[in-house]
């Protein structure tokens, strides 16, 4: 069975400061890596995905992350933080094995602060 | 593109009482899913439907729950008698090409339910 783990539940950066949020899975076969954003009230927006090739992923807003199969690793950054980032982002992983779609198992969540 | 339409936005009711939600994907999506996010926690897959039949149920709690996606389109999620535990919001998304894993899902804002 495949896990999602995200160190850090909270995570306070300055603005303009870098911003990195750790996420690590367990899986016996790399799976799709996939970060989310939920702002208050809100549903997921998806930042960034990984399925194949190049390991270095861009998405939006100035984000992106590194896929790192040795450390079973998928981080997001930002290399400036601006205060519309206060967000809680979800790493999720889909099974590139089983059948059925795209079915996400996510880690808990990282609530990020952006202070002045 | 419109997206990914949920009702209500918020409900309270009592324990043991029934309620519902009701979910209109994104047109021409065949895939479906149903998710409960617990405070604090990471979404957690209920159902996935593709197009009007069920792919994985198996994390919904059928003594309970029940969910149905007739004609392939919107979907409904019950709960009967609801407990205390099921306070959550209840997100529901839906994907283009279910045979795709890496097809990136799009998520409603959700039913935030509170049970007194």
């Amino acid at each position: 069975a495949q896990s999602v783990t995200q160190l850090g539940s909270h995570v306070s950066v300055s603005e303009g400061a870098l911003v990195l949020l750790r996420c690590n899975y367990s899986s016996s076969v790399p799976p799709y890596l996939f970060w989310y954003v939920q702002y208050p009230n809100q549903g997921l927006q998806l930042l960034l995905k990984y399925t194949t090739g190049a390991t270095l992923v861009k998405g939006i807003n100035g984000f992106e992350a590194e896929f790192k199969k040795s450390e079973t690793s998928f981080h997001l950054t930002k290399p400036s933080a601006h205060m519309s980032d206060a967000a809680e982002y979800f790493c999720a992983v889909s099974d590139r094995l089983t059948g059925g779609g795209n079915k996400l198992t996510f880690g808990t969540g990282t609530q990020l602060k952006v202070e002045l | 593109e419109a997206g990914v339409a949920q009702s209500p936005r918020y409900k309270i009711i009592e324990k043991r009482q029934s309620v519902a939600f009701w979910c209109n994907p994104i047109s021409g999506h065949a895939t479906l899913y149903w998710y409960q996010q617990i405070l604090g926690q990471g979404p957690k897959l209920l159902i996935q439907f593709q197009n009007n039949g069920v792919v994985d149920d198996s994390q919904l709690p059928k003594d309970r729950f029940s969910a149905e996606r007739l004609k392939g389109v919107d979907s409904t999620l019950k709960i009967q008698p609801a407990k205390l535990e099921d306070s959550a919001v209840y997100l529901c998304a839906s994907s283009l090409v279910p045979e795709a894993r890496n097809t990136e899902a799009f998520f409603g804002q959700g039913t935030r339910l509170t049970v007194v």
